[in-house]
């Protein structure tokens, strides 16, 4: 009974280089969320998907970041041109409806150098 | 002034000591509220989760949802060094699904 699987767990990039974060949902759940956790900061909410959907992205940076949930596999959350400012901790949860308790996976951890 | 308000902390308290973790927050329009633990490096882990006022108990934890005065509470009993982790209070709005805003988080330490 596999959770909320995110990889990978840490990616290192240069500055002007391209990150994609990859999650995948408890099976059978169509909600996905993203969240980011700068250091010595809460999460925020950057992101809701569902299947092929981007419900609100009211928490996204307007340039740079992009999120997609296709109709078949992991839901992607992609940084251009990463800045050092974009290190942080990036969690994905996923939930069966959109008022049901959401589970978070492990996150992953994006250094950029 | 952020939404939602949380003592950072540390909380330190000798095992067995029954712990009282608090949000308060300003948007009246929330309604779903939950608590999640977070060990270090690692996801948050949903604790509890509950809709509108009223208690809520699940073993030794019993969450408190006070809207007339924006303050939801955790309560901890018999406390262990395995709940030493930092403990987030989150929130959403009716038909927001779990587009959740959260605390800052208090981090907790359990003393044997």
């Amino acid at each position: 009974n596999a959770g909320v699987m995110q990889n990978p767990r840490h990616l290192v990039r240069r500055r002007g280089q391209e990150a994609r974060l990859r999650c995948s949902p408890v099976k059978g759940h169509s909600h996905v969320y993203w969240y980011r956790q700068l250091p010595e900061e809460g999460l925020k909410f950057m992101v809701y998907l569902q299947k092929e959907n981007i419900i609100d992205e009211s928490g996204m940076p307007k340039e740079r970041f992009s999120a997609e949930f296709p109709k078949e596999g992991p839901s992607i959350l992609r940084i251009q041109q990463v800045v050092r400012g974009d290190s942080a901790a990036y969690f994905c949860a996923s939930s069966p409806g959109g008022g049901a308790e959401a589970f978070f996976g492990q996150g992953t951890r994006l250094t950029v150098v | 002034q952020k939404e939602v308000e949380q003592d950072p902390g540390p909380l330190s308290v000798p095992e067995g000591a029954i712990v009282s973790l608090n949000c308060t927050y300003s948007n009246s329009a929330f309604q779903y509220f939950m608590w999640y633990r977070q060990y270090s490096r690692k996801g948050p882990e949903l604790l509890m989760y509950t809709y509108s006022s009223g208690n809520k108990e699940d073993g030794r934890f019993t969450a408190q949802v006070d809207k007339s005065s924006k303050y939801i509470s955790l309560f901890i009993r018999d406390s262990q060094p395995s709940d030493s982790a930092t403990y987030l209070c989150a929130m959403s709005q009716a038909n927001a699904g779990n587009m959740l805003t959260f605390g800052g988080g208090t981090r907790l330490m359990v003393k044997p």
